[in-house]
């Protein structure tokens, strides 16, 4: 099946620096990616939608020059925490529609556990 | 109110029980339900996918969808201690759009 990977798979970093996220689709090509966070116990939150070759588009209430994504190949979403702070400390997880017609499937990541000090 | 409502449990049942997960929402435009299993620390993972209204069938796991209730269920049959994850609902109005998760429900069966 296809698979979608997010690299690094955990990070640490302190207050006040940028951390890049990737999510790359391995085996097909995705217009469209989410980013999504996940808080401890609680379910997933979609903070934007990644377009290629166009702005994302942002969930109400998140900050787009605090998370700045940038989908520049058919295969790669890129999300950086600028500024991190410790309540950005979280589960942070991309899936991608398979993009065939009729296709209801969404691919996810494996997820990149961030803590910020 | 949240678009999808869901039980976070924790829900604890021995080994070889029927378990029953249920989700609802207030959307009627929903038209595409799904059940994603989240292990621990790891992204989710497809288990069930349904459109609109009606049963279906994969191995020990039942999804159904009552739209005219706005509800869905996951029933899992002959439960097994490796089912022990959290089982999240997903809706979605069409195929590209974006998804709404419930919050996830602790399961743990035990041995």
């Amino acid at each position: 099946g296809a698979v979608v990977s997010q690299h690094p798979s955990w990070v640490i970093c302190k207050s006040g620096t940028s951390v890049k996220i990737e999510c790359r689709s391995l085996d097909f090509q995705a217009t469209t990616m989410f980013w999504y966070r996940q808080f401890p116990k609680q379910s997933l939150m979609l903070m934007a939608t990644s377009n290629e070759g166009s702005k994302a588009t942002y969930e109400q209430g998140v900050e787009k020059d605090k998370f700045l994504i940038n989908h520049a190949s058919l295969t790669l979403s890129t999300l950086t925490v600028t500024s991190a702070h410790p309540e950005d400390s979280s589960f942070y997880i991309c899936s991608a529609p398979n993009g065939l017609a009729g296709s209801y499937e969404q691919y996810f990541g494996p997820g990149t556990r961030l803590t910020v000090t | 109110q949240k678009e999808v409502e869901q039980d976070p449990g924790p829900l604890s049942v021995p080994e070889g029980a029927i378990v029953s997960l249920n989700c609802t929402y207030s959307n009627s435009a929903f038209q595409y339900f799904m059940w994603y299993r989240q292990y621990s620390r790891k992204g989710p993972e497809l288990l069930m996918y349904t459109y609109s209204s009606g049963n279906k069938e994969d191995g020990r796991f039942t999804a159904q969808v009552d739209k005219s209730s706005k509800y869905i269920s996951l029933f899992i049959r002959d439960s097994q201690p490796s089912d022990s994850a959290t089982y999240l609902c997903a809706m979605s109005e069409g195929n590209f759009n974006k998804f709404y998760f419930g919050s996830g429900t602790k399961l743990n069966v035990k041995p």
